[in-house]
C-alpha cells in the first residue's frame, strides 16, 4: 500500500508555542491530503482537506487560524498548531488517498501525539 | 444521525477463537464503500478489508472477513483464529459516494478488542 510518513511522532511543547507536523507521501504524488484529530478513546474527526497549490478546506468548527495547513508540494503537507494550549493536546494523523485503486481506501501516516503543557 | 455505529466499546475473545465486531451504517447514496481499520496502541491506522456497495460476495482477507448485509445496513468484521497481536482498536468506516469522495469518509467510534491468552 501507499507509504505515508508523518513527523514528529510525538511532541511536547509549552503553552503558547507553535508546533509543525509534517506529512509526506513517499511513493506517489498527492494533490490532496487529509488531517484528522483523535482524542483519547474516541474516533477520528476530519479537520481539514489539504490541497496542493491552494487553500485548505476546513471542516465546520475548526479554526483555520489556529490550525494552519500548507500543501507546498505534491508530496508534503504540513499542519501547524499555532499558539498551542493544553486543549490542543491530541493525536493528529494525516491520510492520503492513493488514487487509481479500485477500493479507494485511505492510507494513514503514523500519527503525531501532541502534548501541550 | 450517525453515519457509522459501532455498539461494542470493548470486546474480549479467547486466543484462537473467532470474534465478530459489529458495524451498522446509514446512507441514502447507492454507491459507497465500507472499510475496517485496525489501530494498535502505537496509533497508526492499518487498513484491513474493503466491501463495495455493489459487491455481491462478502469480502475476505486472510483471517478477516466482512459480513455484509446490505438490507440491514450492517458490515460486521469477523476475525477468525484470534491472535494476541489482534488486540487493538478497530474502526469501521464508510466512504459515501464514488471512490474519489474522500472527504465523505466517516469513522465509527471504535471497538477495543482484547485477546486473552
Amino acid at each position: 500500500g501507499a507509504v505515508v510518513s508523518q513527523h514528529p511522532s510525538w511532541v511536547i511543547c509549552k503553552s503558547g508555542t507553535s508546533v509543525k507536523i509534517e506529512c509526506r507521501s513517499l511513493d506517489f504524488q498527492a494533490t490532496t491530503m487529509f488531517w484528522y484529530r483523535q482524542f483519547p478513546k474516541q474516533s477520528l474527526m476530519l479537520m481539514a482537506t489539504s490541497n496542493e497549490g491552494s487553500k485548505a478546506t476546513y471542516e465546520q468548527g475548526v479554526e483555520k487560524d489556529k490550525f494552519l495547513i500548507n500543501h507546498a508540494s505534491l508530496t508534503l503537507s504540513t499542519l501547524t498548531v499555532t499558539s498551542a494550549h493544553p486543549e490542543d493536546s491530541s493525536f493528529y494523523i494525516c491520510s492520503v488517498p492513493p488514487g487509481g485503486r479500485s477500493t479507494g481506501e485511505l492510507f494513514f501516516g503514523e500519527g503525531s501525539r501532541l502534548t501541550v503543557l | 444521525a450517525q453515519k457509522i455505529t459501532q455498539t461494542q466499546p470493548g470486546m474480549f475473545v479467547q486466543e484462537k477463537e473467532a470474534v465478530t465486531l459489529d458495524c451498522t451504517y446509514d446512507t441514502s447514496d447507492p454507491s459507497y464503500g465500507l472499510f475496517w481499520y485496525k489501530q494498535p496502541s502505537s496509533g497508526e491506522m492499518i487498513f484491513l478489508i474493503y466491501q463495495g456497495s455493489y459487491d455481491q460476495q462478502n469480502a475476505t482477507e486472510g483471517r478477516y472477513s466482512l459480513n455484509f448485509q446490505k438490507a440491514r445496513k450492517s458490515a460486521n468484521l469477523v476475525i477468525s483464529a484470534s491472535q494476541l497481536g489482534d488486540s487493538a482498536m478497530y474502526f469501521c468506516a464508510m466512504r459515501e459516494g464514488l471512490k474519489d469522495n474522500f472527504n465523505k469518509f466517516y469513522f465509527g467510534s471504535g471497538t477495543k478488542l482484547n485477546v486473552k491468552p
